[in-house]
């Protein structure tokens, strides 16, 4: 079945900078990759998504990139804010958001002013 | 729309006890999830309903779990009998099976088997 790894596991900005996690995926007919932010104490909730007929999304400060022949995809996050801080999870799925989602492991992110 | 409800909010039970977990989905959505949230295995799927109809359970741990959708607007996720390491952040999911492909998540339900 899909396994998806992602890494960090751990990630310290300073205010203002950027940050990258990467996630790859074991199954290449996956074909729909979202991102999920979850704060503390409280629910995930989707921040971008991107399929694989599409190499590269943005939405002001988010962007994901997916790269289908090395089968990994990636979260950037620019200017970043104190209240980007939380944990980012990556998932991947074999049929669109409504199927099963195989979640990444997940990376805090800390953001420090 | 108030969102996905699910309730208890927090449950605190001892081992052997039956636990029942709740949920109400936004209204029109047709994909229900249950998932699984502990430290050691992060987010996981326990099994997804559409139009009330389980279409995958390969996630559910055991026999102990079973999950019910009786109607379109209400869910049961049964645990029984409960042991300490079924203690766990479940959350509850739902999709409009339209749009956009977004998985809104209720606001969880802390399981503690003491």
């Amino acid at each position: 079945g899909e396994n998806v790894e992602q890494h960090p596991s751990t990630l310290s900005v300073q205010e203002g900078d950027s940050a990258v996690i990467k996630c790859t995926y074991s199954d290449s007919a996956s074909n729909y990759f979202p991102w999920y932010k979850q704060e503390l104490g409280k629910r995930p909730q989707l921040i971008i998504d991107i399929r694989s007929n599409v190499g590269e999304k943005k939405d002001q400060r988010i962007a994901v990139t997916l790269n289908k022949t090395a089968k990994h995809f990636s979260l950037h996050i620019t200017e970043t804010q104190p209240e980007d801080s939380a944990v980012y999870f990556c998932a991947a799925s074999l049929s669109g958001g409504y199927n099963k989602l195989i979640f990444g492991a997940g990376t805090r992110l800390a953001v420090h002013p | 729309d108030a969102g996905v409800i699910q309730s208890p909010r927090h449950e605190v039970t001892e081992m052997g006890q039956e636990v029942t977990l709740r949920c109400k989905p936004i209204s029109g959505h047709d994909y229900l999830f249950w998932y699984r949230q502990t430290m050691m295995r992060g987010l996981e799927l326990l099994i997804y309903f559409n139009n009330n109809v389980p279409i995958d359970d390969s996630g559910m741990p055991e026999d102990r779990f079973s999950a019910k959708m009786p109607n379109a607007s209400f869910s049961t996720l049964k645990i029984q009998p409960s042991e300490p390491r079924d203690s766990a952040v479940y959350f509850c999911a739902t999709g409009s099976g339209t749009g956009r492909d977004e998985q809104f998540f209720g606001p969880g339900t802390r399981l503690t088997v003491l």
